[in-house]
């Protein structure tokens, strides 16, 4: 079946320690995001690219770091720098379109 | 940029009954909306599309209307049922191929 992961499910951090969230797709798709949702809030852009090697930032980079060596792979490090790093964390990808193809989500606590 | 505004945090509706959620929008230059619905604890999925070319758009059990005019769009749904409970995301072209988010409305079904 094609689709995105997004692992772990769960995730458990101490403050100041870097985390990697992992997210993979075999839709071929060019285009992932990386995006954070707090509690009663909408979707904010954290990282996009477009095609492997390159990256944009997005609205809310500060503390994140992010790489795509891979088609296929996207992985999100949420560092020590990041203030408030508690939230739930959305993978996506596009074939270039509009459309937005979701992962299942990881969510991070920071303890 | 765009920005993306949905018109009720909380909509509660009894089973069986019609549901219209509101969202507004504020690029007139926007072609192209959305709608995403998401379970608790799950990410996003596609309910439907509608390009700026079109007024209507139905789907299963699920309407979407564009109102050009005034920048507003809303999705309707018919008999709605227990597993319709989710929030619900608009989401207009934000630049490039990035998507802007509303920040959702709760739908709940009362048996």
């Amino acid at each position: 079946d094609g689709g995105i992961t997004q692992s772990p499910k769960y995730l458990f951090r101490k403050e100041g320690q870097n985390v990697t969230l992992s997210c993979e797709q075999n839709l071929n798709h060019d285009a992932m995001y990386w995006y954070r949702q707090d509690p009663g809030q909408g979707l904010r852009l954290i990282y996009y690219s477009q095609i492997v090697n390159d990256f944009q930032k997005g609205d809310i980079a500060e503390g994140y770091s992010v790489s795509r060596e891979k088609k296929e792979s996207f992985p999100l490090t949420v560092t020590s720098a990041q203030k408030n790093p508690t939230a739930f964390y959305l993978c996506a990808s596009s074939i270039g379109g509009y459309e937005q193809f979701f992962g299942p989500g990881t969510r991070l606590t920071v303890l | 940029g765009e920005s993306v505004g949905l018109h009720l945090p909380t909509l509660s509706v009894q089973e069986g009954d019609n549901s219209i959620i509101n969202c507004a929008y504020s690029n007139s230059a926007s072609d192209y909306f959305i709608w995403y619905k998401q379970e608790s604890g799950k990410g996003p999925q596609f309910i439907i599309d509608i390009r700026s070319n079109m007024d209507k758009r139905q789907g299963q059990r699920v309407t979407v209307l564009l109102n050009k005019t005034v920048k507003h769009l809303s999705l309707q749904i018919a008999a709605t049922q227990p597993g319709d409970s989710a929030v619900y995301f608009c989401a207009a072209p934000g630049g490039g191929n990035k998507l802007t988010f509303g920040t959702g409305t709760q739908l709940k079904v009362e048996l």
